[in-house]
């Protein structure tokens, strides 16, 4: 089976940087991938690792160690716009079997 | 506009009703999947489909069905509802190689009465 573990929830202030972690459990792991979601709204795709490493899309960054299993999001200059949720989420298995386990999410409230 | 949809986008039904939710993109995409949303849950997967004609399930597929006859549609039938069931269910795309990035529909938010 598969497990990931991630807060649920985060405050920071407008401005700042918050880091979002993400720990996972899983028998085939090909990837992380991270998905936001305001209140009311569709999550939306913002990043995935496949290999090791920081991979940076403006404010926001992923980064990822496989060895650890672990994963985080990092987002910079924190604006009220990004008070959403962000779930991390485990691309597994191969062929046909292409499936993404996401996380129960974490809350993020941006403070003025 | 290209995309994807779901209709309804809200609905009631009661216990025992059979339901169904429509969902359909434009971007020919190979991949389609159905996840419900509940509290506490994130989004679990319930049926995904490779292709037109090749369905197979996620972590949460009982009292539920789906097809897949043509590639930009993948309708979710709940046979006999059940209170349980209340839930608000995304369908979701990707293409082949990449389904790490899938793009979400609205949403469809179910009561069970």
């Amino acid at each position: 089976g598969q497990s990931l573990e991630q807060p649920s929830e985060v405050t920071a202030v407008e401005g700042a940087i918050v880091q979002i972690n993400c720990t996972y459990q899983t028998s085939g792991f090909y990837g992380l991938s991270w998905y936001q979601q305001h209140d009311g709204g569709a999550p939306t795709f913002l990043s995935y690792n496949a290999l090791d490493g920081l991979e940076e899309t403006g404010r926001f960054s992923s980064f990822l160690s496989r060895s650890d299993s672990y994963g985080y999001l990092l987002l910079q200059e924190l604006q009220m716009k990004d008070s959403a949720s962000y779930f991390c989420a485990v691309r597994e298995g191969s062929g046909s079997a292409r499936q993404l386990t996401f996380g129960s999410g974490t809350q993020l409230t941006v403070l003025p | 506009d290209a995309g994807i949809t779901q209709s309804p986008r809200y609905k009631i039904t009661e216990t025992g009703r059979q339901v169904t939710l429509m969902c359909h993109q434009t971007w020919s995409h190979s991949y389609m999947f159905w996840y419900r949303q509940d509290l506490g849950h994130g989004l679990r997967l319930i049926y995904y489909s490779a292709a037109a004609d090749i369905t197979d399930k996620g972590e949460v597929p009982d009292g539920y069905v789906v097809s897949r006859s043509k590639t930009e549609n993948f309708p979710l039938t709940l046979e006999s509802a059940t209170r349980s069931q209340t839930s608000v269910y995304f369908c979701a795309s990707s293409e082949g190689t990449s389904s790490y990035e899938q793009y979400f529909g609205p949403g469809t938010r179910l009561t069970v009465t």
